[in-house]
């Protein structure tokens, strides 16, 4: 159990154009769900944090209107990428935590976004 | 507020040696310690954690890990060491929201 799955999980857009992308935790329910960016060969830093059906709580630095995320059910939250830009090119990663168990996470498989 | 270090970038061991990925924390409260391990392109997955109880917590694929209060460390440890454990190791931390550190890259030499 508890396996998240992230979906695409390679995504190439052009500049300017919106991405988004989905975790789902498939057989479990979370309650929290979180988003994570990765640079190569460098950690993760977390963007930010939702719990669904409330808002999402973003990390200092992250811009809120550039990475939306919305946590709509207790299986699916989705970050979408407005107006990409090449900076923006990296490895985000999602996890959700089981209703009742924050302390666990569990990760989705990353989706590696290209912006060219 | 949580913070942890992991002081190597890299480790070699040859295959069938004892293997030990270094992390030491930094925490006003009780800890709350993970490990997780990363293929490349993958997410991670979970190795172990600590919360409370036993310092030697035993974790998937043979890893382990010793809680040391007095050392801040939490390093992670395996006998005997398989090519297919070369990975990017993270040490994290945090009770809700997890800080993680640098990563470690795992290299088990045939």
């Amino acid at each position: 159990g508890a396996v998240v799955s992230q979906h695409p999980s390679r995504v190439i857009c052009k500049s300017g154009t919106s991405v988004k992308i989905e975790c789902r935790s498939l057989d479990f329910q979370a309650t929290t769900m979180f988003w994570y960016r990765q640079f190569p060969k460098k950690s993760l830093m977390l963007m930010a944090t939702s719990n669904e059906g409330s808002k999402a709580t973003y990390e200092q630095g992250v811009e809120k209107d550039k990475f939306l995320i919305n946590h709509a059910s207790l299986t699916l939250s989705t970050l979408t990428v407005t107006s990409a830009h090449p900076e923006d090119s990296s490895f985000y990663i999602c996890s959700a935590a089981r209703e009742g168990n924050i302390y666990e996470q569990y990760f989705g498989p990353g989706t590696r976004l290209t912006v060219t | 507020a949580q913070s942890v270090a992991q002081p190597e970038d890299q480790v070699n061991v040859a295959e069938g040696n004892p293997l030990t990925v270094k992390c030491t924390y930094s925490v006003s409260g009780n800890p709350y310690l993970f490990w997780y391990v990363q293929y490349p392109n993958r997410g991670l997955q979970f190795l172990l954690k600590y919360i409370t109880g036993d310092n030697l917590v035993k974790g998937s694929y043979g890893f382990e890990a010793e809680f040391n209060k007095s050392q801040t460390s939490f390093h992670l440890k395996k006998p005997s060491a398989l090519v297919s454990d070369s990975a990017l190791y993270f040490c994290a931390g945090g009770a809700y929201q997890l800080t993680f550190g640098k990563g470690t890259k795992l290299s088990v030499i045939p």
